[in-house]
């Protein structure tokens, strides 16, 4: 079963805005409607950030929202803050069964 | 608001059998799609395997076939996953998840297998 694939890295300066990819092969998972993105930090459990391409549960942050186009989701963070350097993972259900992206380490200058 | 409640951390040696637990509150338990996933030391997530308590229905991850049983109890809303014979490389955090919908995490079971 393939990964979905994240870039390894993406850095950006506080109040910038940084997008993270999350591409799936089109022979898995269908429309990719059921994409969400979680947040880690070290020795934290992962915490839900976008659910279902693009909904926001509550108390997240408005300046996480996600998006998708084809076979790639994307998780945009606007007004980066310091606080938001951590690892993110991309997720995709199809209802049976799940796959994860390799995650991506979010550096904030 | 939906809670998923995981067993304690747990240390074992290799070859030993082990049982851990999720019980489910807030949700309908029996007719909701509930998982495990591994997260290894400084490792990324992975889907191991899903069951559907009402009818037990169970789909496993290709890496994980053969390698571990879930099961559920649908008279004390609780999954398990259970392993049969550890290894060393079982030593990860185990996370269960309702993923539809709004997805719902548990708090972790920390397992070390070491001898």
């Amino acid at each position: 079963q393939s990964a979905l694939t994240q870039p390894a890295s993406v850095s950006g300066s506080p109040g910038q805005s940084i997008t993270i990819s999350c591409t799936g092969a089109s022979s898995n998972h269908g429309s990719f409607s059921l994409v969400s993105w979680y947040q880690q930090h070290p020795g934290k459990a992962p915490k839900l950030m976008i659910y279902e391409v693009s909904e926001r549960p509550s108390g997240v942050s408005d300046r996480f929202s996600g998006s998708k186009s084809g076979n790639t989701a994307s998780l945009t963070i606007s007004g980066l803050q310091a606080e938001d350097e951590a690892d993110y993972f991309c997720c995709s259900y199809t209802g049976r069964d799940w796959v994860f992206g390799g995650g991506t380490k979010l550096t904030v200058l | 608001e939906v809670q998923l409640v995981q067993s304690g951390a747990e240390v074992k040696k290799p070859g030993e059998s082990l049982k851990i637990s999720c019980k489910g509150s807030g949700y309908t338990f029996n007719s909701n799609w509930i998982g495990w996933v591994r997260q290894m030391p400084g490792k990324g997530l992975e889907w191991m395997g899903i069951i559907f308590p009402f009818d037990s229905d169970t789909r496993y991850s290709p890496s994980f076939q053969g390698r571990i049983t879930i099961s559920a109890d649908n008279s004390i809303s609780t999954v398990y996953v259970q392993w049969s014979s550890l290894k060393a490389s079982d030593s990860a955090m185990y996370y269960c998840v309702v993923p539809a919908g709004s997805p719902s995490w548990g708090q972790g079971t920390l397992v070390i297998v070491s001898s």
